[in-house]
C-alpha cells in the first residue's frame, strides 16, 4: 500500500513570495503519477501539476513548478509569485501507473492549508 | 470539456433512511468511477472504484452493504447509503476518468454533503 505525507498542516505567506510546500510518499511501484490537487473553500477539486515518475524533467504550470526526487520519494511543490486566489488547501496524492488492467484511484495526503496574507 | 457533476449538492436525511448520490459525467464517457470520502478538515479517502457493467471494488474498511455503488452506464454513477447513521454525515466526492484518454486524468465532481440526524 502506499503512503502520502504532509508534514505542514499550515502555513502562511506574505502576497507575491514564493512558498514550497513538501510531500514525501512511500511505494514499491516503479511506475506512478504524482499529483499536487488544489482545494478552495467551494471544496471542488483543481488538479494543480503532474508528474509522472518515469519523467526526470521536474513539471512546471505556469507559476507552479515541483522539485521531484524519486530516489527521496519527494515531492515539493513550489508556487512563485503567491496571489491571494492561492489560498487554499492544497493536497498531495499519489498514483499507481494504469497497467491496462485496470484503474486505480488517488491516495491523498493530510493536506498544507496555504494562506495568502495581503 | 471533461466536467463531472454531482447530485444533490447536498442533503439532510433522516438517521435509518438511505440516500442516492449521483454522479455524471456530462462531457464524455467514464468507464471508470471513483467515491471518495471527505471529514471535516480532513483528507479525501478512497472508497470504492467502480467500473461501467461490473461489480464496485472497495476499499479496505469499506462497508460494501451500506455503501451501494452501481455504474449502469458510461455517464454514471450512483452511490447510495443505506440505512444511514449520524456517523455517515460527511463529504462524498466522485471522480470520472475517460476511457478514450490518457490514464492519469481524472476529473472530480463538486462534492455531495450528507449530514445524517
Amino acid at each position: 500500500a502506499q503512503t502520502v505525507t504532509q508534514s505542514q498542516p499550515e502555513m502562511s505567506v506574505q502576497e507575491a513570495e514564493t512558498v514550497t510546500l513538501s510531500c514525501t510518499y512511500d511505494t514499491s511501484e516503479n511506475n506512478y503519477y504524482l499529483f499536487w490537487y488544489k482545494q478552495p473553500p467551494s471544496r471542488q477539486m483543481i488538479l494543480v501539476i503532474r508528474q509522472e515518475a518515469y519523467k526526470q524533467q521536474n513539471a512546471t504550470e505556469n507559476r507552479f513548478s515541483v522539485n521531484f526526487q524519486k530516489a527521496a520519494k519527494s515531492f515539493s511543490l513550489k508556487i512563485s509569485d503567491s496571489q491571494l486566489g492561492d489560498t487554499a488547501m492544497y493536497f498531495c496524492a499519489f498514483m499507481t501507473g494504469y497497467s491496462g488492467g485496470g484503474a486505480d484511484g488517488l491516495t491523498f495526503g493530510k493536506g498544507t492549508h496555504l494562506i495568502i496574507q495581503p | 470539456g471533461a466536467v463531472v457533476s454531482q447530485h444533490p449538492s447536498w442533503v439532510i436525511c433522516k438517521s435509518g433512511t438511505s440516500v442516492k448520490i449521483e454522479c455524471r459525467s456530462l462531457d464524455f464517457q467514464a468507464t471508470t468511477m471513483f467515491w471518495y470520502r471527505q471529514f471535516p478538515k480532513q483528507s479525501l479517502m478512497l472508497m470504492a472504484t467502480s467500473n461501467e457493467g461490473s461489480k464496485a471494488t472497495y476499499e479496505q474498511g469499506v462497508e460494501k452493504d451500506k455503501f451501494l455503488i452501481n455504474h449502469a452506464s458510461l455517464t454514471l454513477s450512483t452511490l447510495t447509503v443505506t440505512s444511514a447513521h449520524p456517523e455517515d454525515s460527511s463529504f462524498y466526492i466522485c471522480s470520472a476518468r475517460p476511457g478514450q484518454v490518457l490514464s492519469y486524468e481524472q476529473y472530480f465532481g463538486p462534492g455531495t454533503r450528507l449530514t445524517v440526524t
